[in-house]
């Protein structure tokens, strides 16, 4: 069964702290992707990776940074977590090229304190 | 610019009843893709449906069906005999042609099925 997982579910941390949200997917995809989810404001993203240490900015990327080494692993790094930051994360997965189908992890929801 | 607009947020319906996702979207490109996914409560998003702009047949697939009209700019999304493990969120999609990175997520609509 192939997979988009997310290192963690829950997550709690302190304002200031660096964080690593990692996901790894086991389909040989190309494209990787991290979103942000808040109610009432859908998905948004934050950045996207179409190869393995290639990173484009998304529509939110203040903030944020990633990391991607490997083929299979995409990392979203907060390098001083604020309140505003609370919020469920989302990592897919897709084949590069033609507007394929997204893969999702079930997600880690983020709590700033 | 492109858009992609939601405008039911919540609905509730009985169990068994047929219910209807509305989906409105903007673009000006004539080539693009459209896509259907659901968030159940576990929170991993699972794909439904893709189609693309030359593509206007309905789809049906069980109790799903799909309707795209390019007229209206629509890609309503129809759940016949609905059950309660329909109960998700679900969210309308579009993707421009041969740009992977930009897919614009409606906010998504908020299915209650009740019992």
């Amino acid at each position: 069964d192939v997979k988009v997982t997310q290192s963690s579910r829950y997550l709690v941390k302190r304002t200031g702290e660096k964080v690593f949200l990692e996901c790894v997917q086991d389909m040989d995809h190309e494209n990787m992707f991290w979103y942000r989810q808040d109610p009432g404001l859908g998905l948004r993203l934050i950045y996207f990776s179409y190869d393995v240490k290639m990173k484009e900015k998304g529509d939110i990327p203040e903030g944020y940074s990633v990391s991607r080494e490997k083929k299979e692993r995409f990392s979203l790094i907060l390098e001083s977590a604020s309140t505003n930051q609370t919020s469920m994360y989302l990592c897919a997965s897709s084949f590069r090229g033609v507007n394929e189908k997204l893969f999702f992890g079930s997600g880690t929801q983020l709590s700033v304190l | 610019a492109q858009k992609v607009t939601q405008a039911q947020t919540e609905i509730s319906v009985v169990e068994k009843e047929d219910v209807t996702l509305d989906c409105v979207y903007e673009t000006r490109d004539t080539t693009y893709y459209l896509f259907w996914y659901k968030q159940p409560p576990s929170g991993e998003l699972v794909f439904l449906i893709r189609r693309n702009s030359f593509d206007e047949q309905n789809e049906i697939s069980g109790r799903y069906s799909w309707n795209f009209q390019k007229s209206t700019s629509s890609f309503n999304f129809t759940i016949t005999a609905s059950q309660v493990v329909d109960s998700a969120v679900y969210f309308c999609a579009l993707s421009e042609a041969r740009r992977d990175d930009k897919i614009i997520f409606g906010k998504g609509t908020r299915l209650h099925i009740l019992p």
